[in-house]
């Protein structure tokens, strides 16, 4: 089952908005990952993180990879319509082969 | 698009059937993963293939198998099926040196299964 707890489970925002979801863990990670699920497509790899501590931006979008190891956030600025998916953490312990951990997901609706 | 193509998209079995997946990886990518989503949920780790042979597994029963071919393309195979079973499965490419990567994976779009 998941190991990794995700909230919140799903949030409605007007656009313009800035948004943030955090994931948990009760076991440390090595690695962080957030990918974006778009109905009908597998997920598209977003922002990666390898060191605690480690803040990273790609465009809108800023992770974090917690001091613990234990969790991550992402942070959305400035929301657009085409920010609307689902948005999965991920963790992977270790590099001795790519299973990674899903959180249960954060549905993002955005109003225009 | 990130190059990995899954087929075929949707198919419906019934319970006890058997099933074939197939995945061509993205070009340069060595290292092929499935999992399965169930509806509502993240994806769940089924297994990893690396130079044709499964190098990492997760909580999947052995009739849930696989194939690595020498161009890098994989099969998923499940043998008597359950309606659980039921659920979109995603296959990821990765590159990756003795089996290890970096986590960044490039997922197909998925083949939804449906077990009557």
């Amino acid at each position: 089952g998941q190991q990794l707890n995700q909230s919140p489970q799903s949030m409605f925002i007007q656009e313009g908005e800035d948004v943030s979801m955090n994931c948990t863990s009760s076991s440390i990670f090595n690695t962080w990952l957030w990918y974006k699920q778009d109905p009908g497509e597998g997920p598209v790899l977003l922002i990666a993180l390898y060191k605690a501590g480690e803040l990273t931006s790609n465009g809108r979008l800023t992770a974090q990879f917690g001091i613990t190891r234990k969790d991550s956030f992402l942070n959305i600025s400035a929301s657009i319509p085409s920010d609307v998916g689902i948005y999965f953490c991920a963790g992977l312990r270790g590099t001795s082969y790519g299973k990674l951990t899903f959180g249960q997901g954060t549905i993002l609706t955005v109003h225009p | 698009e990130t190059g990995v193509t899954q087929s075929p998209t949707h198919l419906i079995k019934t319970r006890g059937q058997q099933v074939t997946l197939r995945c061509s990886s993205q070009s340069g990518h060595n290292t092929v993963s499935w999992y399965q989503q169930a509806l509502g949920q993240g994806p769940q780790f089924i297994f990893q293939y690396y130079r044709e042979e499964e190098n990492g597994r997760g909580n999947f029963p052995p009739r849930f198998s696989g194939l690595q071919f020498p161009n890098y393309s994989s099969e998923l195979n499940v043998n008597a099926l359950e309606l659980d079973d039921s659920a979109l499965y995603l296959c990821a490419s990765s590159f990756g040196t003795s089996g290890a990567n970096t986590g960044e994976l490039f997922f197909g779009e998925g083949s939804r299964l449906t077990v009557l």
